[in-house]
């Protein structure tokens, strides 16, 4: 069973520019959500993805978005970077959309806002 | 909202001692809670889960924690400390909205010693 992975593992990128950073899900799981964790925090909630529609979304501007596919892969773009948008992005997935289904997490992709 | 609050931002122990880690949660509806551990540079791993059972669960690694509704508290603990225990411990809690959502500690570093 193939686990949660996620592309790239580390970034560097320049304050305004765009970034995409890419999620696969663990088999049979159809949730995906997206969490940024900020040096020396807990993660914090960015929005979920079931069925391909976002159901739900944390306190993060407009300019954080995402796409979940067919195959239930999953992107998280984020536009106009700003230095704060430093911080290591977690993609979980889990195979059910319920508030008691415990989330299975990737690694991570270490961004960097320079 | 729900929030958890975990007190102590690092906690050591020597090895073979006993290991209690804090979290408190504030919740306006029964909640789900949870306890990951993270270990350097990767993602979290599920140590165990509440979801309205028993109040007492068993995780995985030998780690239990005890729900107590009158003290809102979900503590975690393990009776004998092994240094591979040495990690970033995050408990979270869900069950407030209609989709997927963790809302996590700032995270309890333990630190293990020989």
């Amino acid at each position: 069973e193939t686990g949660v992975t996620q592309s790239p593992t580390h970034l560097i990128k320049t304050r305004g520019q765009q970034v995409t950073l890419r999620c696969s899900s663990q088999s049979g799981h159809n949730t995906v959500s997206w969490y940024q964790q900020a040096l020396g925090q807990g993660p914090q909630f960015i929005f979920q993805y079931y069925r391909e529609e976002e159901n739900g979304r944390g306190n993060f501007p407009p300019r954080f978005s995402g796409l979940q596919f067919p195959n239930y892969s999953s992107e998280l773009n984020v536009n106009a970077l700003e230095l704060d948008d430093s911080a290591l992005y977690l993609c979980a997935s889990s195979p059910q959309d319920r508030n008691n289904s415990p989330l299975h997490f990737g690694n991570g992709t270490r961004l960097t806002v320079t | 909202a729900q929030s958890v609050t975990q007190l102590g931002s690092h906690v050591s122990v020597s090895e073979g001692a006993l290991v209690l880690l804090r979290c408190n949660y504030s919740s306006s509806v029964p909640p789900y809670l949870f306890w990951y551990v993270q270990y350097p540079n990767q993602g979290l791993q599920l140590l165990l889960k509440y979801t309205s059972a028993a109040t007492l669960v068993k995780g995985i690694n030998g780690f239990e924690a005890e729900f107590k509704k009158s003290e809102t508290s979900f503590h975690l603990t393990k009776p004998s400390a092994h240094m591979r225990d040495a990690a970033e411990y995050f408990c979270a809690v869900s069950g407030d909205t209609g989709f997927q959502k963790l809302v996590f500690g700032t995270g309890t570093r333990l630190l293990v010693s020989p």
